[in-house]
C-alpha cells in the first residue's frame, strides 16, 4: 500500500525558497509516477508538476514553470519541489500525487499535504 | 488548456436523497488507445483529496457503490444514489490527458 508523508512547508518571505519533500513507505515508489497539486486556502485544486518514474520527464504549470523544479531520488523513495522566487499566490498546501507509471488516469494515491505561506 | 466546468457549485441535499453533479470539458477526453479518461475526487472536511471513480464509470477500490460515474466525450456526471452523512464534503472532477491537468472548481455537498 502507498503511504505519502509531506514535509518542508512553512513560513517563507516573499522571493525567498523552500523545498517540499514527498517520502513514500509503500516500496512502489520507482513504478510511480508523481505529482505535486496544491491547494489555496478555501478554494479548488490546481495541478503544479508531474514527474515519470524513472525521473527524465517533467511537466510544469505555467504558473510556476522556470520558478519550481520537480525532482526524485529513488533510492531514497522521496519526490521533491524545489520552489524559488516564491510569491504571495504560491500559499497553499501542497500535496503530492502518484500512479502506477503507464496509467492514464493518474492520481491514485495522496498525501496528506504540507502548509506554505509566502508572507512578510 | 482543457477547462473542467463543473455545475452546480453547491448542493444541499436530504439524506437519503440523490444527488448529481455534472462537469463538462471544453475538450474531448478520449485517448489514442480509445478510451475516455475522466476522474472524480471527494474531499471530505480537513482531508486531503480522494479518487472515487477513474475512467469516468471505474469505482476506485472501496469506494462504496452509491457512487457512480457516467458520460462520454466532453459531458459527464457523478451520482450519489443515496446521500449519507460522510458524504459531506467538496467534490471534483479531473481530465488526466491533457498537459496540464485541470480540475473542475469544485462542488460543494451539504446536508439539508
Amino acid at each position: 500500500e502507498v503511504q505519502l508523508l509531506e514535509s518542508g512547508g512553512g513560513l517563507v518571505q516573499p522571493g525567498g525558497s523552500l523545498r517540499l519533500s514527498c517520502t513514500d513507505s509503500g516500496f512502489t515508489f520507482t513504478s510511480c509516477a508523481m505529482s505535486w497539486v496544491r491547494q489555496t486556502p478555501g478554494k479548488g485544486l490546481e495541478w503544479v508538476s508531474a514527474i515519470s518514474g524513472s525521473g527524465a520527464v517533467t511537466y510544469y504549470a505555467d504558473s510556476v514553470k522556470g520558478r519550481f523544479i520537480i525532482s526524485r531520488d529513488n533510492s531514497k523513495n522521496t519526490l521533491y519541489l524545489q520552489m524559488d522566487s516564491l510569491r504571495a499566490e504560491d500559499t497553499a498546501v501542497y500535496f503530492c500525487g502518484g500512479w502506477p507509471e503507464g496509467s492514464h488516469s493518474k492520481l491514485d494515491y495522496w498525501g496528506q499535504g504540507t502548509l506554505v505561506t509566502v508572507s512578510s | 488548456e482543457v477547462v473542467m466546468t463543473q455545475s452546480p457549485l453547491s448542493l444541499s441535499v436530504t439524506l437519503g436523497q440523490a444527488a448529481s453533479i455534472s462537469c463538462r470539458s471544453s475538450q474531448r477526453l478520449e485517448y489514442t488507445d480509445g478510451n475516455t479518461y475522466l476522474n472524480w475526487f471527494q474531499q471530505r472536511p480537513g482531508q486531503s483529496p480522494r479518487r472515487l471513480i477513474y475512467q469516468v464509470s471505474n469505482r476506485d477500490s472501496g469506494v462504496p457503490d452509491r457512487f457512480s460515474g457516467s458520460g462520454s466525450g466532453t459531458d459527464f456526471t457523478l451520482k450519489i444514489s443515496r446521500v449519507e452523512a460522510e458524504d459531506v464534503g467538496f467534490y471534483y472532477c479531473m481530465q488526466p490527458i491533457h498537459w496540464p491537468l485541470t480540475f473542475g472548481q469544485g462542488t460543494k455537498v451539504e446536508i439539508k
